[in-house]
C-alpha cells in the first residue's frame, strides 16, 4: 500500500532553474494538496485540488505552479527557483466525504535547495 | 483568523510518564482536529482525527479529547516511550474552509530511557 509518494527526496537547484516535484497518491482521493514546512513557520499551504481540472490557491502561492489532469497525480512546478524556496515540501491527500473533512495522509517530503 | 497554539514548545520526560499535549485554536467553529506525528526528516503520520461532533478519540495509548467551545484539544499519551520522542502537530479545518488545515507550531517530545 503506496499511499502518497513524492519525488525527488532531495534536490539542489540553482537560482533561476525550474524544476517539478512530483506527487501520486493510490487510495483515490479527490483531495490533494502541497505545503511546504520551514522552521519558524511551520506548515503552509501552497496550492490544493478538490478533483481533476480543479485547483486553487493556499496561503503562499506565488513562484508556484500547479495542475492535475488525473485522481492519482498533483505535480508543484517551480518556474524559476529562488532562494526563499528552500524548504521542505510534502503532498498530502485525503477523501473530500462530508463537508472535506476526511483524515490527511502526507507523502514523506521533497527536501528543496536553492542555491 | 484561525490561529493554532501549541504549547509547550518541548517536552521531555522519562520512560513511563503518562503526559498531556496541548492544542488550542482561537475560532470554535471548527469542522475537525486532527493529531500528527512527525519523526525527524519524515513526513506527517496521523494519529487521531476527531470530527466536530464527537468528544475524543482513542488509538492504542493515544487519546485526544477536543472541547470546542473553549477551544482546546489534548492529547494524551499513556505509559510513554522512547519511540514516542517525535514532533506532535495539531492541525484544525475551520468553518471558513473545509479544504484548509491550519496547523499549530508542534510539540517536540523527547522520552528518555
Amino acid at each position: 500500500n503506496a499511499g502518497v509518494t513524492q519525488t525527488p527526496k532531495f534536490q539542489v537547484l540553482k537560482t533561476g532553474q525550474s524544476m517539478t516535484l512530483q506527487c501520486a497518491q493510490d487510495m483515490n482521493h479527490e483531495y490533494m494538496s502541497w505545503y511546504r514546512q520551514d522552521p519558524g513557520m511551520g506548515l503552509r499551504l501552497i496550492h490544493y485540488s478538490v478533483g481533476a481540472g480543479i485547483t486553487d490557491q493556499g496561503e503562499v502561492p506565488n513562484g508556484y505552479n500547479v495542475s492535475r489532469s488525473t485522481t492519482e497525480d498533483f505535480p508543484l512546478r517551480l518556474l524559476s527557483a529562488a532562494p526563499s524556496q528552500t524548504s521542505v515540501y510534502f503532498c498530502a491527500s485525503k477523501p473530500l466525504g462530508t463537508r472535506g473533512t476526511g483524515e490527511l495522509f502526507f507523502g514523506e517530503g521533497s527536501r528543496l535547495t536553492v542555491l | 483568523k484561525q490561529e493554532v497554539t501549541q504549547i509547550p514548545a518541548a517536552l521531555s520526560v522519562p520512560e513511563g510518564e503518562n503526559l498531556v499535549l496541548n492544542c488550542s485554536f482561537t475560532d470554535s467553529a471548527i469542522y475537525n482536529l486532527q493529531w500528527f506525528r512527525q519523526d525527524p526528516g519524515k513526513g506527517l503520520t496521523s494519529l487521531l482525527l476527531i470530527q466536530s461532533s464527537q468528544r475524543e478519540q482513542t488509538s492504542g495509548r493515544l487519546n485526544a479529547s477536543l472541547d470546542k467551545s473553549s477551544g482546546r484539544s489534548t492529547l494524551y499519551i499513556a505509559a510513554s516511550q522512547p519511540g514516542d520522542s517525535a514532533t506532535y502537530l495539531c492541525a484544525v479545518i475551520s468553518g471558513d474552509s473545509s479544504y484548509k488545515l491550519i496547523f499549530g507550531s508542534g510539540t517536540r517530545l523527547l522520552v528518555r530511557p
